[in-house]
């Protein structure tokens, strides 16, 4: 089956500085990949979704300059959280789907970004 | 706004017995609907997904869909220990962004030996 990696699984870093999170599409090309938020005890929250060759779409409330999207490629697409400060702390997950036919979405492991 | 609601539980059943976990939505225009499962700690992972009415089956899990009611539910028989999760039901109105599936907040699931 499909398969989609996210590196790294466990961040830690101090207020102010910048975390970089890849997610990688292992057995298929993804021209869309989508990034999700989820804090404790809530539930995913869609954050942008990342478009190969082209600018992220974000939604309402998710700040473009301090998430930063980039899909370079077919098979990469990473989330970069500027400036991380202590509210940032959450699970991000990136997802991506093979196909239209059924919405199905392949998650990647998810990243836990703690900032202290 | 559009919303998934689920109930919080947590839901305890025995081992063996029959786990349902409910889900309402509120945009008539849903089209696909999913049920995921997601251990503490961890990504979310596909159990099933359903787009008519009336039950699909596969293995243990009857997934049940009533647009009607605005109501989809998962069935889990024979539970058992390895099945307590939080389940998540997600539904995606395709007229949309095509990723901007709609996420409960999550039924979580106890299932006691």
């Amino acid at each position: 089956g499909a398969v989609v990696s996210q590196h790294p699984s466990r961040v830690i870093c101090k207020s102010g500085t910048s975390v970089k999170i890849e997610c990688r599409s292992l057995d298929f090309q993804a021209t869309t990949m989508f990034w999700y938020r989820q804090f404790p005890k809530q539930s995913l929250m869609l954050m942008a979704t990342s478009n190969e060759g082209s600018k992220a779409t974000y939604e309402q409330g998710v700040e473009k300059d301090k998430f930063l999207i980039n899909h370079a490629s077919l098979t990469l697409s990473t989330l970069t959280v500027t400036s991380a400060h202590p509210e940032d702390s959450s699970f991000y997950i990136c997802s991506a789907t093979r196909g239209r036919a059924t919405g199905e979405l392949f998650f990647g492991e998810g990243s836990r970004l703690t900032v202290l | 706004q559009k919303e998934v609601e689920q109930n919080s539980g947590p839901l305890s059943v025995p081992e063996g017995a029959i786990a349902s976990l409910n889900c309402t939505y509120s945009d008539r225009g849903s089209q696909s609907f999913f049920w995921y499962r997601q251990y503490s700690g961890k990504s979310p992972e596909l159990i099933m997904f359903i787009y008519s009415n009336g039950d699909k089956e596969d293995g243990r899990f009857t997934a049940q869909l009533n647009k009607a009611s605005q109501y989809v539910s998962l069935l889990i028989r024979d539970s058992q220990p390895s099945d307590s999760a939080t389940y998540l039901c997600a539904v995606i109105n395709y007229g949309g962004s095509q990723g901007n599936l709609i996420f409960g907040k999550g039924t979580k699931l106890s299932v006691k030996p």
